[in-house]
């Protein structure tokens, strides 16, 4: 099992441009959610998604769009790059429907924005 | 929302010796995971605590959850340099998985 797999694991973008994060997990999970991470802020929830064609808004929303097409993948867009998306950002996924089942974390995405 | 409150929010140890990390929650929890992250790499689960008076352990690592006071205490017998890293609790409020605000822990040889 690969777990879950996020892409790239470095990238730099201009201010403006747009992106997609990959997420990707074989594990049949049906909540995936996405986090970013910065300095003294702890993680904080971006959205996640409790099935395919399913997704909701968390903390941190805004810059932000989902989709959930599949169960195995779960991709990150952001649609004009912003210097305040420096960060890096992670991929989860676990089993929904179970009470208090552990999270499974990617490796993470080092984000700058210049 | 929920929110996880984590203390100290880092803590410098030498090697040997024993730590406690709380994490405090604002809501009732009925659940709380706990992670540690290596600087600059992903998270590595260590253990979830899922009812009142719960108490695990992994190597020397023992956590409890304390359901009245609303906390969670992680506890590390004889710090190794291994140890070093972050420190996360985390906790379900609905379908939103949210953590603490993080313990840096820094273990001199």
């Amino acid at each position: 099992n690969a777990g879950v797999t996020q892409t790239p694991k470095f990238q730099v973008l201009k201010t403006g441009q747009s992106m997609t994060l990959q997420c990707a997990q074989d594990m049949n999970h049906e909540y995936m959610s996405w986090y970013r991470q910065d300095p003294g802020m702890g993680l904080r929830l971006i959205h996640y998604s409790v099935g395919a064609g399913i997704t909701d808004q968390g903390e941190v929303p805004n810059g932000y769009n989902v989709s959930r097409s599949t169960t195995e993948d779960f991709p990150l867009r952001l649609l004009s790059a912003a210097p305040s998306q420096t960060s890096v950002y992670f991929c989860a996924s676990r089993e929904q429907g179970l009470a208090n089942t552990e999270a499974f974390f990617g490796q993470g995405t080092r984000l700058t924005v210049v | 929302s929920q929110e996880l409150e984590q203390s100290p929010q880092s803590l410098i140890v030498q090697e040997g010796k024993n730590l406690t990390i709380n994490c405090t929650s604002s809501k009732t929890l009925y659940g709380l995971y706990w992670y540690k992250q290596k600087y600059g790499e992903g998270l590595i689960f260590l253990m979830m605590l899922q009812k009142g008076g719960e108490e695990k352990s992994h190597e020397k690592i023992t956590a409890k959850l304390d359901e009245k006071k609303q906390q969670s205490s992680l506890h590390i017998t004889a710090s190794q340099p291994s140890h070093a890293g972050i420190y996360l609790c985390g906790a379900f409020s609905g379908n939103q998985f949210y953590f603490g605000t993080g313990t840096s822990l820094t273990v001199i040889p």
